[in-house]
């Protein structure tokens, strides 16, 4: 199994001002067919998960530019450059290169 | 956009097989690049993937589950169904399906549990 361990577990972040989320693999996540399948998922309170980024920097439909995917290989990065109100939740990083695995979870609230 | 509803019991005996569907709306189960997936949450815990379905038919399995995990689609219902036998208490979850990538469903709460 590729394991997806996320940090920080918990970010605290006052609004207005920019959170940094990093996720590394325990293997490379390029596939065979060079693509890199690395997606996030943001989890509101008492919300089913919904994709923010897919393929590690592409954005899903009607994602907020402030969001934004990087990286490579085994190091990833999930940036929201100006934290809104709305924006609190769990946020998980997956992988799809092999069987699918998903992170820790990291939790992201209001200082 | 596309949505997915998950309908099933909320609650299923031990040793029993947990049985659910997801329909799909605004987009078709034969669309290519996609996985339908099944995924499940542990209350107060993070994700686990269950298993996904091709739009070609081939299936994929997590591999601690496999033994028990079916993942089958029906094209004429615009479905996919997920399968998991000889459940026990551990297997209490929401379970989620979703279209990976993309949108998800609104999860249904299952409980095993006589």
């Amino acid at each position: 199994d590729v394991v997806m361990t996320q940090t920080p577990l918990s970010s605290p972040v006052t609004l207005g001002q920019p959170a940094s989320i990093s996720c590394r693999s325990s293997q490379s996540l390029v596939h065979s067919d060079g693509n890199t399948y690395l997606s996030w998922l943001q989890q509101r309170p008492g919300q089913p998960p919904r994709l923010l980024i897919y393929k590690i920097s592409n954005r899903f439909s009607g994602v907020p530019d402030r969001f934004s995917g990087s990286g490579a290989g085994t190091d990833f990065t999930l940036k929201i450059s100006r934290v809104e109100a709305e924006d609190v939740g769990v946020y998980y990083c997956m992988q799809a290169t092999q069987s699918p695995t998903f992170g820790q979870g990291t939790k992201l609230e209001i200082k | 956009q596309v949505q997915l509803q998950e309908s099933g019991p909320g609650l299923v005996k031990p040793s029993e097989t947990l049985s659910l569907t997801c329909t799909v709306s605004g987009g078709s189960v034969s669309s290519a690049s996609y996985y339908w997936s099944w995924i499940r949450q542990p209350p107060g815990k993070g994700l686990e993937w269950i298993g996904y379905i091709s739009y070609s038919g081939s299936t994929n399995y997590n591999p601690s589950l496999k033994s028990r995990v079916t993942v089958s689609v029906d094209t004429s219902k615009n479905q996919f169904s997920l399968n998991l036998s000889s459940v026990t208490a551990a297997d209490t979850a929401v379970y989620y399906c979703a279209r990976v990538p993309g949108d998800w469903g609104q999860g249904t709460l299952v409980t095993v549990s006589s």
